[in-house]
């Protein structure tokens, strides 16, 4: 059974900082990997898609990268701004039911 | 409206009540899907359409119970729940294909509280 996990589920940073959220999954047998953000009690916006056969995706001020082997994604994003405090979620595709699986998420919080 | 639309937005209710959730997505999609997102739990999958037709039910208890009328739009109607059943409903839409696994677009969810 794939699980996803998040890690920290919590961070908090001063303005300005490089940082880094961390995915890992149990099942190397995916189909594509997604980042997403959610602000407190909305719904979820897609970041960044890695397909399965891809090593990272840049957007802007983020990149996630992906090594399938080591069943692990990080999401790195440069020079943080307030606005970007919520909770990033990383979620799966198996590859063999279809089925996208969520981790638990990090929320994030970017200080003034 | 564009994207994901899901009404009404917060809903209050009593564990005798009977009450609908409603989605629509203007995406031109033929696939959509009800999540259950609890408080310090990963979103769950409930339910799966593609093409109109029920494809996944994930163990859910039958006092969820959806109905896809058309492609575009997704209802989840709820009857005698529980307190636990309290959560954010997310709705998401894609396009279903060759390749079923294409990206879900979401909607900005129902916060549902059983009292």
């Amino acid at each position: 059974k794939q699980e996803v996990t998040q890690i920290p589920a919590a961070l908090s940073v001063p303005e300005g900082e490089n940082l880094v959220l961390n995915c890992s999954f149990t099942d190397s047998a995916i189909y594509n990997l997604q980042w997403f953000r959610q602000d407190p009690g909305k719904g979820l916006t897609s970041l960044l898609l890695i397909q399965s056969s891809q090593r990272e995706q840049t957007s802007g001020r983020l990149n996630a990268s992906l090594d399938k082997s080591s069943g692990r994604s990080t999401l790195y994003i440069a020079a943080s701004q307030p606005g970007d405090s919520a909770t990033y979620l990383c979620a799966v595709r198996s590859s063999n039911t279809g089925k996208l699986i969520f981790g638990q998420g990090t929320t994030l919080q970017v200080k003034p | 409206e564009t994207g994901v639309t899901q009404t009404p937005r917060h809903l209050v209710m009593g564990m005798t009540n009977k009450k609908s959730l409603k989605c629509e997505q203007h995406l031109g999609h033929n696939a959509m899907y009800w999540y259950k997102q609890s408080a310090k739990k990963p979103l769950e999958l409930m339910f799966v359409y593609s093409l109109e037709e029920r494809v996944e039910n994930n163990s859910v208890p039958s006092r969820f119970s959806p109905e896809c009328p058309n492609s575009s739009h997704l209802f989840l109607h709820l009857h005698t729940l529980q307190p636990e059943d309290s959560a954010l409903y997310l709705c998401a839409s894609s396009q279903a294909g060759s390749s079923s696994y294409n990206e879900q677009f979401f909607g900005p969810g129902t916060r549902l509280t059983v009292l």
